[in-house]
């Protein structure tokens, strides 16, 4: 059963805290994608990954949030300190690079809430 | 003005009927096209993928494109209440920028 899965499914934490959400791309993917999704700002790119390497973090908050790949099965992306505003929906997608191929397929998400 | 737009909603239409959404893009060079579906508090779902001008059929589902206009489609047909869901069109630059843009996507109520 070919799915991307993400963990925690649900994260309630305290302003200051640190947040890590951790993905596993679909098997044989090589582009791993983070996404924020809340009501206002819609779906908005954070940062994407082809082979493991960072390619593009433009959409992320650069002083508080960071993304890694530290394998080709996890990705993670951290939040240090957490705030109130970055209560959201937080969606990893992967997809295989090739010609004519950019299909991503999204995880189930990871629902946070910083009080 | 944003990257990819969509017809606001929400559409409601009886079961059996069409249900159409439309998108425009702003990026002429645009060459990928998809479309997703989002039932309330689930992830996106890919529901079609489109690269060429014309029409592509997947059962129940049409996407268009008409890259000249800038314009891509979903049509539903003979929609039934499991359509009923939020339905958000993505747009990739080129064929090797994996970067999609999304737009704020149109809800879709099928009334029995």
């Amino acid at each position: 059963d070919a799915r991307v899965t993400q963990t925690p499914r649900h994260k309630v934490t305290e302003m200051g805290q640190e947040v890590t959400m951790r993905c596993q791309p679909i098997l044989g993917h090589n582009t791993v994608f983070w996404y924020r999704q809340t009501m206002m700002q819609g779906l908005e790119l954070l940062a994407y990954f082809r082979n493991r390497a960072p390619l593009d973090d433009s959409g992320m908050p650069k002083d508080r949030f960071s993304a890694e790949m530290p394998d080709a099965t996890l990705a993670t992306l951290k939040i240090q300190p957490s705030e109130p505003r970055d209560s959201a929906v937080y969606f990893c997608a992967s997809g295989l690079a090739g010609l004519g191929n950019n299909e991503q397929f999204f995880g189930p998400g990871t629902r946070l809430t910083v009080l | 003005q944003k990257e990819v737009e969509q017809n606001s909603g929400p559409l409601s239409v009886p079961e059996g009927a069409i249900a159409s959404l439309n998108c425009t893009y702003s990026d002429r060079v645009s060459q990928s096209f998809f479309w997703y579906r989002q039932y309330s508090g689930k992830s996106p779902e890919l529901i079609m993928s489109i690269y060429s001008n014309g029409d592509k059929e997947d059962g129940r589902f049409t996407a268009q494109l008409n890259k000249a206009s800038q314009y891509v489609s979903l049509l539903i047909r003979d929609s039934q209440p499991s359509d009923s869901a939020t339905y958000l069109c993505a747009v990739a630059p080129g064929w090797f920028d994996y970067k999609l843009s999304f737009g704020a996507g149109t809800t879709v109520t099928v009334r029995a």
